[in-house]
């Protein structure tokens, strides 16, 4: 069956700071993987999502960029957080080529940026 | 572009009464629509789906979902709240042959005893 992991499940991080939040998923080849943050009230709102290694789609200008090194790898990363980084990450993949495939998430990670 | 409306950001229900949840999209074509449930701290998950066929569809955990066309609306139900059902819970919707999603903002359910 497949699985999805994502690390770490929480992270304090100072402003100004680089960020490395990664993301896997086992049992599945070639996924469509996907970055949501969580901000409170705000719902879920799409970062970038990739159809294939080194496939970025970015859907919000901003702070963050993802890179796919290999198939099932998924990573979130900054240069310098900003205080408006903190949110609840979550990273989601879904079976390419089946249009009736729901996005399977992970746990999360929380970030909070002081 | 699609969107989604959840116009209750909080609703309080008591345990063993019935619930609603609205959902309302915007799209020019019949989307693909999704209800999600997420616990305290935790990711997402797929509670029912609704891509095509009969309007009602079933979910895990007794939840119930109904597509009416007419009202753009897409709305989860449970006959009878446990007071494990306590959760945020998310609509969803995707243009057909989609590879993103749309959320809504979420409703807060709260269960009283």
């Amino acid at each position: 069956s497949q699985t999805i992991h994502q690390w770490p499940a929480t992270l304090v991080q100072p402003v100004g700071s680089p960020l490395s939040l990664e993301c896997t998923v086992e049992g599945t080849s070639n996924p469509n993987l996907y970055w949501y943050r969580q901000a409170a009230g705000r719902g879920l709102q799409l970062l970038f999502y990739s159809v294939g290694i080194g496939q970025i789609s970015s859907e919000v200008p901003q702070n963050l960029s993802a890179s796919r090194p290999q198939d099932r790898q998924f990573i979130l990363s900054s240069k310098k957080l900003l205080l408006s980084d903190s949110g609840f990450y979550l990273c989601a993949w879904t079976v390419p080529g089946t249009v009736n495939s729901p996005l399977h998430f992970g746990n999360g990670t929380r970030l909070t940026v002081t | 572009a699609q969107s989604v409306t959840q116009p209750d950001i909080h609703i309080t229900v008591s345990e063993g009464a019935s619930l609603e949840l609205r959902c309302n999209y915007s799209y020019g074509a019949t989307p693909y629509l999704f209800w999600y449930v997420q616990s305290p701290g935790q990711g997402l998950q797929l509670l029912l789906k609704y891509f095509s066929g009969d309007t009602l569809v079933q979910g895990i955990k007794g939840f119930e979902a109904e597509f009416k066309r007419s009202q753009s609306s897409f709305n989860l139900r449970k006959p009878s709240v446990h007071w494990s059902d306590a959760a945020e819970y998310f609509c969803a919707v995707a243009p057909q042959g989609y590879s993103t999603l749309t959320f809504g903002k979420g409703t807060m359910l709260l269960v009283s005893p």
